[in-house]
């Protein structure tokens, strides 16, 4: 079973509005990704951080999706203006070393945009 | 750009048939295969996983055969089972300390009894 908490498991949104979800990554593991999966289960990777540091983001993160990783505190995904395409399902995984041996998916947050 | 592609898009099979799962890359740098299964309304999990340096993975009912030199792999399943029902993703990653995936388009299973 996996140790990664994302809440809330179901969100719905309307039009423009902000959407946010959270993650508590599996105890000691400092890398957090975040993944969307649409209607059609294509998997997009979104960000992922080190600790609190950005390692990678796609570019449509860097403009409606913000994400953070405080110290002590969840990781959160955050839609400042949800749009229908955003509907879709959205992961959070946590990995011990960075790698993907280690990474482990979280029950996921599915968003739904009307 | 898809770089990992799965193929059958769906698959039907009788209970204890091999099912047959084929998976393509075109990054030669890719160094890591996990397979991923998703049941409905969950989330994904890992399955089972292989290197390159293999060509062959073996977990109970489940094997990951491997071609390098032709970037194919495949999944069987043997004595398939009603609880293998689920769709199946083919992934990669590009090495070294990235767990950042690459996801095929899935094959959805269905085992019937």
């Amino acid at each position: 079973n996996s140790k990664v908490i994302q809440t809330p498991r179901y969100l719905v949104k309307g039009q423009g509005q902000k959407a946010k979800m959270r993650c508590i990554p599996e105890k000691g593991h400092p890398v957090v990704f975040w993944y969307q999966q649409n209607k059609n289960n294509e998997f997009k990777f979104l960000i992922n951080f080190q600790n609190q540091e950005v390692l990678q983001q796609i570019d449509m993160t860097e403009k409606r999706f913000s994400a953070e990783c405080p110290s002590n505190s969840p990781c959160s995904l955050e839609i400042q203006s949800s749009e229908a395409g955003d509907s879709a399902l959205y992961l959070c995984a946590s990995s011990l070393t960075g790698g993907p041996e280690t990474l482990y998916f979280g029950s996921g947050t599915r968003l739904t945009v009307l | 750009q898809q770089q990992v592609r799965q193929s059958p898009q769906s698959l039907t099979v009788w209970e204890g048939e091999t099912a047959i799962l084929n998976c393509s890359y075109e990054d030669s740098t890719f160094d890591y295969f996990p397979w991923y299964w998703q049941f409905p309304r969950e989330s994904p999990a890992l399955l089972i996983a292989i290197r390159p340096v293999s060509n062959k993975k073996e977990d109970g009912r489940f094997t990951i055969f491997f071609n390098k030199r032709e970037k194919k792999l495949s999944l069987h399943i043997t004595d398939s089972q009603p609880g293998d029902s689920a769709t199946y993703f083919c992934a990669s990653n590009t090495g070294g300390l990235s767990g950042k995936l690459t996801f095929g388009e899935g094959t959805q299973v269905t085992v019937i009894s």
